[in-house]
This record gives C-alpha cells, structure tokens and sequence, in this order.
C-alpha cells in the first residue's frame, strides 16, 4: 500500500523568507511524487513532480522539491516566499511499477505568507 | 497543456435527488479516470477509479449504488449522487490520465451543496 505524510498542518511564514513545506512517503515500488497547490474553491494545479534522474526538481512559481531516497521524502521549497504563495499544498505519491496506478495524497499543509 | 473539464462548477439539490456530475478530457484521450471528494481544508480522498469500457472499482467505503459511476467514452465519465443527503454535500474532483503520455490531469471541481 503506498501513503503520503505531510505532518505539518499549517506553515507560517514572513514575506521573503524561505519557506519548506514537508512530505514523506511510502511506496512498494518506484515512487512517482508530485506536488499540487489548490486556492480557495478551486482544482489543484500541478506544481512539480519527480519520476527519475536528478533529485533536485524544479517547477512552476519558483518552486523545487528534493527526492530523498533514504528518508523518503520529497519536500517542497521556495527561496523567497510571497504573500501570494498562501494556499493549501498537496504531496502526492503513484506507485511508479503500475500503468495508470492512483494517486494518493497527502492530508495537505496550508502556507500563510504574510507581509 | 491538457485540460480536463467538469460540469457543473456548483449545484445545489434537495434532499433525496440525484445528481449528476459530467467530467470530460478536452483535448485527450484518458484510458482512465479518477473521482476524488475533497471536504473542507482536508485531502482529496479517492472514491472510485473508472476504465473506458469497464465496470469502476471502488476505493472501501465507498458506496457503489450511492455513487454511480460511467465512463461511457475515452473522453467522458460522470459520477451520479443518487438520493443526495446533506452528508454528501463536498467537492467534488475528477482526474484523467492521457492515453498518450501516462500524465494525470484534474478537473476544477463541482461544489455540491445538498440541502
């Protein structure tokens, strides 16, 4: 069974700082890990994922995360956060050995950016 | 890049009707599709998983005469809430994945309000 752990609800952060949110995970075969953002009322929107190669990935809005194998964890990084970076934050993980496998999420960490 | 697709964006039912919710890959074929429930600032819980063709294979606990689904074309799939009650009153949230490429796209989500 693969599972998806964010075990920071919330994340508060100041207007140009860095910012880090946390996932780990747990899968049976390959781990295919992806971030998503979702704004109020709104769909996600796909920020980054990792499938293969290098651990550091970059993606949409500034955003990167690193793959780290021996801890399993994928977490989501900003230099320089902006206020409008507030939003609720999805890691994801797909069982990479199955064609069209699910996709399970994590219970989400809303970022609060403030000015 | 891909777009997926649901109809409506908000609906509000009575008690005991059914609703049906229309998700559609706009410019892809999707050899599968996913339905996701999304309650206030929680994660997106998986429902159901649909193949063109094929009977959907639901996640546990989810009730399968409760919440039919149809994935009618490689383009199409619509969940149907039968008999609503205030309880099933969420968001609701599609996902494809591309025949072509393996990727999964979501939808923007239906806001069901049962009342």
């Amino acid at each position: 069974a693969q599972s998806v752990a964010q075990p920071e609800d919330q994340v508060n952060v100041a207007e140009g700082n860095p910012l880090t949110v946390k996932c780990t995970y747990s899968v049976s075969g390959n781990p295919y890990l992806f971030w998503y953002v979702q704004y109020p009322n709104r769909g996600l929107q796909f920020l980054l994922k990792y499938i293969t190669g290098d651990n550091l990935v970059k993606g949409s809005y500034g955003f990167e995360a690193e793959f780290n194998k021996s801890q399993t964890s994928f977490h989501l990084k900003k230099p320089s956060a902006l206020v409008s970076d507030s939003a609720l934050y999805f890691c994801a993980v797909r069982d990479g050995n199955n064609q069209g496998g699910k996709l399970i999420f994590g219970q989400g960490t809303e970022l609060s950016v403030k000015p | 890049g891909a777009v997926v697709s649901q109809h409506p964006s908000r609906v509000i039912c009575k008690s005991g009707t059914s609703v049906k919710i229309e998700c559609r890959s706009l410019d892809f074929q999707a050899t599968t599709m996913f339905w996701y429930r999304q309650f206030p600032k929680q994660s997106l819980m998986l429902m159901a998983t649909s193949n063109e063709g094929s009977k959907a294979t639901y996640e546990q606990g989810v009730e399968k005469d409760k919440f039919l689904i149809n994935h009618a074309s490689l383009t199409l799939s619509t969940l149907t809430v039968t008999s609503a009650h205030p309880e099933d009153s969420s968001f609701y949230i599609c996902s494809a994945i591309s025949r072509t490429n393996n990727e999964q796209f979501f939808g923007p989500g239906t806001r069901l309000t049962v009342l």
